[in-house]
């Protein structure tokens, strides 16, 4: 079965220092990943997905299938990127994500 | 554009008593999602819907949950009796068939067994 980890649930930076925020997975198929953000009293959207190879809102993820790794990094960190930010993996099927426990991320002054 | 609609937003009963939550697309969106998101845990799916198809409910404990979507747009999912268990964040998403670009999220319930 497939599974999702971040390992870390808690996660703190100060306002101009790089961040990378950790996952994980296992998956015998060939996966498809996202980042979804969710900001302070907003709702669960989607941030990144690895097939679209896009920088949004500075961050970016590169699939690493040799280290089963899909790590979200941003050079610079910004005190709104402050949210919690679950990685998901979408079965081969395309019919089922899978999400992780999730990091909350804050940015420090 | 309301976005996804979901109602109540919180919700407090006793053990053994039924809960019903609801939900309202975004219009157009075929696909409709019941997760589940359990506290420090992220979402997980219990339901979702091509139209009024239940096409994957595997995740669904049908023992005590149930859910419908009688005309492929509105849905309604039901805890009866409900447990300590089941105090969590449900949450709602909807999107066009197969595009997960256009998932998006409800604001969700949140549900408290007492």
């Amino acid at each position: 079965a497939q599974r999702v980890t971040q390992p870390e649930k808690l996660l703190s930076v100060f306002k101009g220092a790089p961040v990378e925020l950790k996952c994980n997975y296992s998956y015998s198929g060939s996966p498809e990943l996202f980042w979804y953000v969710q900001y302070s009293r907003q709702r669960l959207q989607l941030l990144l997905r690895h097939i679209s190879r896009e920088s949004i809102k500075g961050f970016t993820a590169d699939l690493n299938k040799g280290e089963t790794s899909f790590h979200l990094k941003k050079p610079f960190a910004q005190e709104e990127d402050s949210a919690m930010y679950y990685c998901a993996l979408l079965e081969t099927s395309g019919s089922r994500l899978t999400f992780g426990e999730g990091t909350q991320l804050t940015v420090n002054p | 554009e309301a976005g996804v609609v979901q109602s109540p937003r919180y919700k407090i009963i006793e053990k053994k008593q039924p809960v019903a939550f609801w939900c309202n697309p975004i219009s157009g969106h075929n696909t409709l999602y019941w997760y589940r998101q359990n506290l420090g845990q992220g979402p997980e799916l219990l339901i979702r819907y091509e139209n009024e198809e239940a096409v994957d409910d595997s995740q669904l404990p049908k023992d005590r949950f149930s859910a419908e979507r009688l005309k492929g747009v509105d849905s309604t999912l039901k805890i009866q009796p409900a447990e300590l268990g089941d105090s969590a964040v449900y949450l709602c998403a909807s999107s066009l068939r197969g595009d997960w670009d256009t998932q998006y999220f409800g604001p969700g319930t949140r549900l408290t067994v007492l």
